[in-house]
């Protein structure tokens, strides 16, 4: 199984902030990753797919990219409607695999 | 505008059984991948299993041999049964309509706000 391993587990930032959340591939897969939000009692929302693609409705301060198999999630200016926990996920193949999340809070 | 309305779940008896229903909506429902995801209480969302339009499943090992996933393309519904129930099969249980570009993998685009089974004596 692809294991999906995300930094940090929890990030502290201020609104207006830059925030970066990091997510590993343990072997090569390709650029199919997507990025979920998921509020408490809310079932996850699509961001990102692709790695890059933004799904339509989400904001323009949502950004995706990758580097081999590393990607990267970036908030550009925070909200305080961005507090949430932030999961990555492999669709490249069988099983597919989520990271162990990232809790976004405000400083 | 996709809908996926989820039914069934609750408190549930070790070694029992579950049946739980997705209807979807806004979609062409007998053209669309669909997939099951849960997720136990306080960690992150675990692929359970994907349907394909023709009915072919694929499904996590984690519950291979103790599902059976099934859709009727006449009422656009999705069902998950589940045997031999566990404890650590509690979770919430989403439903997921998968989508892709041309030439592309799938991946869910559109959940359901999922059901709630409790494995508990």
């Amino acid at each position: 199984d692809i294991q999906m391993t995300q930094s940090p587990s929890t990030l502290s930032a201020s609104v207006g902030d830059r925030v970066t959340v990091t997510c590993r591939a343990s072997q090569s897969i390709s650029s199919w990753l997507a990025w979920y939000q998921q509020k408490p009692g809310k079932a996850p929302k699509l961001l990102i797919y692709q790695a890059s693609s933004l799904q339509s409705g989400v904001p323009s301060r949502f950004s995706g990219s990758a580097s081999g198999t590393e990607f990267t999630l970036t908030i550009s200016s925070l909200q305080p409607d961005d507090i949430a926990t932030y999961y990555c996920q492999q669709y490249n193949s069988y099983p597919w695999t989520f990271g162990q999340g990232t809790k976004v809070e405000i400083k | 505008e996709v809908q996926l309305v989820q039914s069934g779940g609750g408190l549930i008896q070790p070694g029992g059984s579950l049946r739980l229903s997705c209807v979807a909506s806004g979609v062409t429902f007998d053209k669309t991948y669909m997939s099951w995801v849960r997720q136990a209480p306080g960690k992150g969302p675990e692929w359970v299993a994907v349907v394909f339009p023709g009915g072919y499943s694929k499904s996590a090992d984690s519950v291979k041999g103790r599902i059976t996933i099934s859709r009727d393309n006449s009422k656009n519904t999705l069902h998950l049964e589940m045997n031999s129930l566990r404890g650590d099969d509690t979770a919430v249980y989403y439903c997921a309509r998968l989508w892709a570009d041309i030439g592309s993998p799938y991946y869910m685009d559109v959940w359901g706000k999922g059901t709630t089974v409790t494995v508990s004596s």
